[in-house]
């Protein structure tokens, strides 16, 4: 089975830019996470898709992040404009059942 | 806030050895608990976990114990190999099984094994 797949792998932005992440994850597994993880922490939530619909986006800043999930399937991760404590790794996760979540390579974000 | 703490940010352990992190949580109202394992440039792995209900939980070379009265949770692996050396975050749920929940983590525990 195909793991949870994750794009870019990297990326280099200056401030107030903005950039996008996207996620396809393990089939059939009907939710998505996105998680922050900034150098030294542990993975931090941010937003929770239960097919469609949002579930938890309690912690995402939602004046300059935004996500969304057509279809059930993949989602995308933007920030606009992008500040310098953004700088972080994003990781996406899926789950079928259960809080077993299965996660990518992550995208490492650099910002300047 | 942390809900969930990892106190040693390393350690260090000879091959061969058993190694034992550990991990305490504030929160109440979490009932499931992992261990996720954590190369570089990868995303985290899932390791072993345990319900609320159960104290013990071994799957090979690991085993992780539940304390719910101290708040408590440590992974032992025994015997620790080069290829364990990873950093190793707790996490915890507040919903098991039927639905989804987000997980919380602690800040992880860098595992160097030692030859």
């Amino acid at each position: 089975e195909a793991g949870v797949a994750q794009s870019p792998r990297y990326k280099i932005i200056e401030k107030r830019q903005s950039v996008a992440f996207w996620c396809n994850p393990i089939s059939g597994h009907a939710t998505l996470y996105w998680y922050q993880q900034i150098l030294g922490q542990g993975p931090k939530l941010l937003i929770q898709f239960q097919n469609n619909g949002v579930v938890d986006d309690s912690q995402l800043p939602k004046d300059r992040f935004s996500a969304e999930r057509l279809k059930g399937v993949d989602s995308t991760l933007k920030i606009q404009p992008a500040k310098l404590e953004d700088s972080a790794v994003y990781l996406c996760a899926s789950s079928s059942t259960g809080p077993f979540e299965y996660f990518g390579p992550g995208t490492r974000l650099t910002v300047t | 806030d942390q809900q969930v703490k990892q106190n040693s940010p390393s350690l260090s352990v000879q091959e061969g050895r058993i190694s034992i992190l550990n991990c305490d949580y504030t929160n109440s109202m979490f009932d499931y608990f992992l261990w996720y394992k954590k190369y570089p440039a990868e995303g985290p792995t899932f390791l072993i976990s345990i319900s609320s209900i159960k104290d013990k939980n071994e799957d090979g070379r690991f085993t992780v114990f539940l304390n719910k009265s101290a708040k408590h949770l440590s992974l032992h692996i025994v015997p620790s190999q080069p290829g364990d050396s990873a950093v190793y975050f707790c996490a915890a749920s507040a919903k098991s099984g039927g639905g989804a929940d987000g997980l919380t983590f602690g800040k992880g525990t860098h595992l160097i094994i030692q030859p």
